[in-house]
This record gives C-alpha cells, structure tokens and sequence, in this order.
C-alpha cells in the first residue's frame, strides 16, 4: 500500500525568499505523484503532477518538483515566495490503475514580509 | 459553475441526526470519491466508486453509507451523526485511464454537537 510523509507540520519563510516543502512516499513500483495546495476557506489545486519522463516537473504558479527515486522523495520548491503562497500544502502518491490518491498529512505555510 | 458542486456547503447538526452530503459533476468522469479533512491529519479516504454499480470502502468508511445514484452523482450520509465526524468533507472525481488526478469540489463543513 502506497504512503506519503510530509515531514513538516508547518514552515515560516519571508517575503522574497526560496522554498522546499519536503514529501516522501512508499510504494513499490513507480508512483504517480501529486502537490496540491489548499489556500485558506478553498478546496484543493493541482499544482503539478509527476508519472513519467522528466523527473523535473513544472506547475502552476512558478512551483516546480523533482522526483528522486533513490530517495523517494518528490519535494516542492519555490525561488521566491510571494504573500498568496500562504496556504496548506499537500503531496499524495497514486499508482497505475487509478488505484485512489493517498495524502500527506499536509504542510502549513506561512509568508511573511 | 463549478464542475464539482457540493451540497450543503456548510451544515450544523446535532448527535444522532441523518445528514447527507451531496456531490454532483459536470466533468463527466467515472470515478467519484469522498475525502474527510481534520487538521493534522491531511485527507483520508472513506469511499469511493469507480462507477455506477461500484462501491468501495475507503480507510474510514466506519459510521458511514454512499450512495452512486447516477454517474454524475455520489451522496454521503452519516446515518447517526456523532461529534468526531466534525469535519470537511470533500468530493472529488477522477477519469478512467488517466493519472488519477482528482478534481475537488469546495468542500462541506459539517459541525456536530
């Protein structure tokens, strides 16, 4: 069974400055992999998606994640944080056969100036 | 309109009461899910239908009962509404084929006294 840990509850950066929200998951073979971002009173975005090809992936909003198999990890950064980027943040593995997403406990993010 | 609606966007009941939460989608996907949020606790899944004649348990399905009344439609009931089931209750659905992404509606926040 596929699992998803989100080693940070919750992160304070400044204004300005760069990101890593850090995900690690298990799953046995290659896993589809997923942030999405909660901003407050919201539902949830995709904000970019790995299964294959380019381990760097690019989303929406300037965010980008890479897959590291060796390290199982499928960390999200930012160069430069903006105040909207305040949100909650979630990673979540799924597997070929749409067996149904699991997530990660979720990281708080919290800017300031 | 959103392609993912759900009803009722908030709701406040007391022990013991039948609620429904209801889901409906414009996205014309086969699959529907209905996800519980508590903070720090990120997501987890109670149930999910990949179509109209599927049902399956989710990891916290205990205290609740769907139901897949078309495809483009997935109801949530808590037969005897208890205060830990205080939470945000999301649908979101999926496409057959694809990597899973799941597209969310904006959530129901349901209070239980």
């Amino acid at each position: 069974a596929q699992s998803v840990t989100q080693p940070d509850i919750h992160i304070t950066v400044s204004e300005g400055a760069s990101l890593e929200l850090r995900c690690n998951y298990s799953y046995g073979a290659t896993p589809y992999l997923f942030w999405y971002v909660q901003s407050p009173g919201q539902g949830l975005q995709l904000l970019l998606k790995y299964f294959s090809g380019d381990t760097l992936v690019q989303g929406i909003k300037g965010f980008e994640a890479e897959f590291k198999r060796s390290q199982s990890s499928f960390n999200l950064r930012k160069p430069s944080v903006h105040w909207s980027d305040a949100a909650e943040y979630f990673c979540a593995v799924g597997a070929k056969g749409n067996t149904p997403l699991v997530f990660g406990k979720g990281t708080r993010l919290s800017v300031i100036a | 309109d959103a392609d993912v609606t759900q009803t009722p966007r908030n709701r406040i009941t007391k022990t013991g009461k039948r609620i429904m939460l209801e889901c409906s989608q414009t996205k014309g996907h086969d699959r529907m899910y209905w996800y519980r949020q508590d903070p720090g606790l990120g997501l987890r899944l109670i149930y999910y239908s990949f179509d109209v004649k599927d049902i399956n348990k989710g990891e916290i399905s205990d205290g609740y009962s769907v139901s897949r009344q078309a495809q483009a439609k997935f109801s949530l009931s808590l037969e005897s509404a208890i205060p830990n089931q205080t939470a945000l209750y999301f649908c979101a659905t999926s496409d057959f084929g694809t990597t899973g992404e799941l597209f969310f509606g904006e959530g129901s926040r349901l209070t239980v006294l």
